[in-house]
């Protein structure tokens, strides 16, 4: 049981628009940072969003984060085949741990 | 280059001892709260623990899971973080990473505890 609750699965065309959310408490999301990583088969998970809506150099503008009290979502627009992938949201607690979501498997039909 | 790499991942017995070796480049690893994180296969992430930065004293936290067998450790002059893996279970099995926090993450190596 992860101490964030994404959901398990999300799909989308090709061009659509996906959101997957991610929802905790005032413990975590509603007092930290909220970071998102995609994680694509057979490898590590990469940054794709930080401090809820900071994207790293190299990460396409349709990908979009944000957050509103204790839940966070992450926006992909303009959706690809390549971003067929797990996506996971975190929270890096600066005085105790880390904690995650189960992750969202994103399928492209 | 900005990597993390880690090494020393392996097949051990329940019970057994592992050491896991994380080695940092193109930054100062001393500067940052550093993690290891884990992912039993087919699973999602759960975090193992935490050595902070210099500032911090190089303060460590531990998962429930792990506290009292696990040991992360730090040595500056090679900038690299280790994970002392000892009374290892096989729910133990998983791909560990170490994690620049927030922002960067090793490409992991893989522990497989099974007699």
């Amino acid at each position: 049981q992860s101490v964030l609750t994404q959901p398990p699965s999300a799909s989308g065309t090709p061009g659509q628009r996906v959101t997957i959310s991610c929802s905790g408490s005032s413990s975590n999301i509603g007092s930290n940072y909220v970071h998102w990583y995609q994680q694509l088969p057979g490898t590590a998970p990469k940054l794709l969003i930080y401090r809820n809506h900071q994207r790293p150099s190299g990460v396409p503008d349709r990908f979009s984060g944000s957050k509103s009290g204790t839940s966070a979502s992450l926006a992909i627009s303009g959706l690809r085949s390549e971003d067929e992938a797990d996506y996971y949201c975190a929270v890096w607690d600066d005085t105790l741990s880390g904690v995650f979501g189960g992750g969202t498997k994103l399928t492209v039909l | 280059e900005v990597q993390l790499v880690e090494s020393g991942g392996g097949l051990v017995q329940p019970g057994g001892s592992l050491r896991l070796s994380c080695a940092a480049s193109g930054f100062t690893s001393s500067d940052h709260h550093m993690d290891w994180v884990r992912q039993a296969p087919g699973k999602g992430l759960e975090w193992v623990g935490r050595t902070r930065d210099k500032v911090n004293s190089y303060t460590t936290e531990y998962a429930a899971s792990v506290k009292g067998r696990f040991t992360i450790s730090r040595d500056d002059s090679k900038n690299s973080l280790y994970l002392q893996m000892n009374s290892l279970k096989t729910e133990d099995t998983a791909v560990y990473y170490c994690v620049m926090v927030p922002l960067l993450w090793g490409q992991g190596t893989l522990v497989t505890v099974s007699s």
